[in-house]
């Protein structure tokens, strides 16, 4: 089984419906992050999250929420989402020793029509 | 804010070829990470530096630290279809370790 889940895969969506991205992961790991990827532009920090009681903005956290239900589970929502957050988002999780290197889920493909 | 630029964002070879990306931070980093992530998949770690000058080695892959330690290099060398993929560095955001901030991403491909 995989370490980190995302569910789901692939969603198309219409402007202003509420979208949630769940994931989880069997690592053990405290930290946990949520990217999203557009072309040319990388991958660019929404939120993270350190320990359960500890939820933190990104770089681009505007029009996004997060919820961390258990050191497991860390679930992203577009409260009304709009046409420019279709991307590819990946959830991630790292440890706290050695190159604390990240470890990505297979990514959520989303379309807001 | 900080930021961490990756060039080329393209860069088509034959097999066989050498490649190399280059990453520059506007700042001084404590460490560089470089991923991996093949056409429909996902990012997967490489490698992370983090001393001065230091160079590693994985196979045909050859990663850099510069001396300043805001740049860094990855070098391929005799490119393989199985090296296809989107390459990018990242280094800690801000002064919290844990977070990172990604390049753009070097798109590789490779023409057999």
């Amino acid at each position: 089984d995989a370490d980190v889940t995302q569910t789901p895969r692939n969603r198309i969506t219409k402007t202003g419906k509420r979208i949630m991205l769940e994931c989880s992961q069997t690592k053990g790991h405290d930290r946990m992050y949520w990217y999203r990827q557009d072309p040319g532009l990388g991958l660019r920090l929404i939120y993270y999250s350190f320990d359960v009681k500890d939820i933190n903005k990104g770089e681009i956290s505007d029009g996004y929420s997060v919820s961390r239900q258990a050191q497991a589970k860390f679930s992203l929502s577009l409260e009304s989402a709009i046409p420019n957050q279709t991307a590819l988002y990946f959830c991630a999780t790292s440890g706290t020793r050695g190159a604390n290197e990240q470890f990505f889920g297979p990514g959520t493909r989303l379309t807001v029509l | 804010g900080q930021q961490v630029m990756q060039i080329p964002q393209y860069q088509h070879v034959q097999e066989g070829e050498d490649f190399t990306t280059y990453c520059n931070s506007s700042t001084t980093l404590s460490n560089i990470q470089w991923y991996k992530q093949r056409p429909g998949g996902h990012p997967v770690f490489l490698i992370q530096l983090v001393k001065s000058g230091e160079v590693k080695k994985q196979k045909r892959l050859t990663f850099q630290f510069g001396e300043a330690k805001k740049n860094s290099s990855l070098h391929i060398t005799a490119t393989q279809t199985t090296d296809v993929g989107t390459y990018f560095c990242a280094g800690p955001l801000g002064t919290s370790y844990g977070k990172l901030t990604f390049g753009q991403g070097t798109i590789l491909t490779v023409h057999p």
